[in-house]
């Protein structure tokens, strides 16, 4: 059971828009503790894709974007590609466990 | 550019022990919070332990924690985890990865070192 919820698999088609959520508590996101996004393509590392809510590294298409309210958070992609297919993981840190913590992951299908 | 490349993984006995490594390059390591993050096969992301840059402060996950030993050389620019009483639940790709100062994301990834364990 992961301190962060998300949807175990999210589909659409090519073009559409997806959206992906992370819900949290009060120890973590609800606690102000900033929301981060992995991509990880099948058979490699996670990559930063958003840090710090919705802040994207260099070379991350403005196709992904990040929000946080409250306790949760959400990932958004807009344009659906085939080369987004992969898991999504967001990540916080929790003050109750002192510890680093991530979402399930999502897997995103692109139909 | 970052480069983190891990190494040292393999299959150990349930008990047994295993010291992974992590080599640095493209950066100033030093400057460097670095961590281990596991995925156990299928399974998704978990953290393992934290070493500030100049390896004074360090944190573990409770599922690690009297087990295993994050350290690091900046002479050298590498990481290591030393792994002992390894158990089957610890099997999983290990990753090192950067984080800066004053953020709280796992900015650079290795490519990961895959621990098994198993008899």
């Amino acid at each position: 059971q992961s301190v962060l919820t998300q949807p175990p698999s999210v589909s659409g088609a090519p073009g559409q828009r997806v959206t992906i959520s992370c819900t949290g508590s009060s120890s973590n996101i609800g606690a102000g503790y900033d929301v981060h996004w992995f991509q990880q393509l099948p058979g490699t590392a996670p990559k930063l894709l958003i840090y710090g809510n919705s802040n994207r590294p260099s070379g991350v298409p403005d196709r992904f974007s990040g929000s946080k309210s409250g306790t949760s958070a959400s990932l958004a992609i807009t344009g659906l590609q085939a080369e987004d297919e992969a898991d999504y993981y967001c990540q916080s840190y929790d003050s109750r466990l002192s510890a680093w913590v991530f979402g399930g992951g999502t897997k995103l299908t692109v139909l | 550019e970052v480069q983190l490349v891990e190494s040292g993984g393999g299959l150990v006995q349930p008990g047994g022990s295993l010291r992974l490594s992590c080599a640095a390059s493209g950066f100033t390591f030093s400057s460097y919070e670095m961590n281990w993050v596991r995925q156990a096969p299928g399974k998704g992301l978990e953290w393992v332990s934290y070493i500030s840059g100049s390896g004074t402060t360090i944190y573990y996950a409770d599922s690690v924690k009297g087990r295993f030993t994050i350290s690091r050389d900046n002479a050298k620019n590498s990481l290591n985890l030393q792994m002992n009483s390894l158990r089957a639940e610890d099997t999983a790709v290990y990753y090192c990865a950067t984080k800066v100062a004053g953020t709280s994301h796992f900015h650079h990834w290795g490519q990961g070192t895959l621990v098994t364990v198993s008899s």
